[in-house]
């Protein structure tokens, strides 16, 4: 399984760009890059997925250089509601290879 | 459209007495179905995963099991429950079938304490 370190924690303010960083040095071939966003007393939810280069939603942007070895989460102008555990994932298919770590902690503040 | 249920909400046991939770999928059939744990201030820990009925692959040795009795029901079972079980429980689904691109859809959560 393709292990992935992420900060802890991350203070930002409102209005402002943040940009969370996952390194997955020993991502496989075949593994997807998956990002979930956890408020307190909720089950995570989905935000963006990639594979390689940029992937941008209604919510998020996901950048990955070549060599995959990590990737960057961007929300654009949080607001006091993006205060929640963000979590990156890297892996394929189903079960034993869908591994959350303890996430980062981001905390906007006024 | 498809809804994940799960109860109760929250639960307070004592130690040594039994546990059964249940998750329900509405609106799929055949979905891949998962338990996870959170314990305070902590990542998810995967308990179960299922991708069939009474198929079940158990990723931490606990005194917890899991069942599927039925497409898409998912039972967490403990006969003695441990101080150490005290924590968030999550169920989840995924599409059927091994997907490479594979999004978790997560139930509300049932928070159990152990006494």
């Amino acid at each position: 399984l393709a292990k992935t370190t992420q900060p802890i924690s991350m203070d930002s303010y409102e209005g402002q760009e943040v940009n969370i960083t996952c390194s997955h040095n020993n991502i496989a071939t075949n593994d997807y890059i998956t990002w979930y966003q956890q408020f307190p007393s909720q089950g995570p939810r989905f935000i963006i997925q990639g594979y390689k280069t940029k992937v941008t939603n209604e919510v998020a942007s996901l950048f990955i250089p070549a060599d995959r070895k990590s990737s960057t989460l961007s929300l654009p102008r949080v607001s006091l509601s993006d205060t929640a555990v963000y979590y990156c994932l890297v892996g394929q298919g189903y079960g034993q290879n869908f591994v959350f770590g303890p996430g980062t902690r981001l905390s906007v503040l006024p | 459209s498809q809804t994940i249920h799960q109860w109760p909400a929250t639960l307070v046991q004592p130690v040594g007495s039994p546990l059964s939770l249940e998750c329900t999928v509405e609106g799929t059939s055949n979905p891949n179905l998962y338990w996870y744990r959170q314990a305070a201030g902590r990542g998810l820990q995967l308990l179960f995963y299922s991708v069939g009925i009474g198929q079940i692959s158990s990723e931490v040795p606990q005194n917890l099991s899991a069942s599927r009795p039925q497409d898409r029901q998912f039972i967490l079972s403990s006969k003695k429950l441990l101080l150490s079980d005290s924590g968030f429980y999550l169920c989840a689904w995924s599409p059927a079938g091994v997907t490479l691109y594979n999004e978790q859809f997560f139930g509300p959560g049932t928070r159990l304490t152990v006494l």
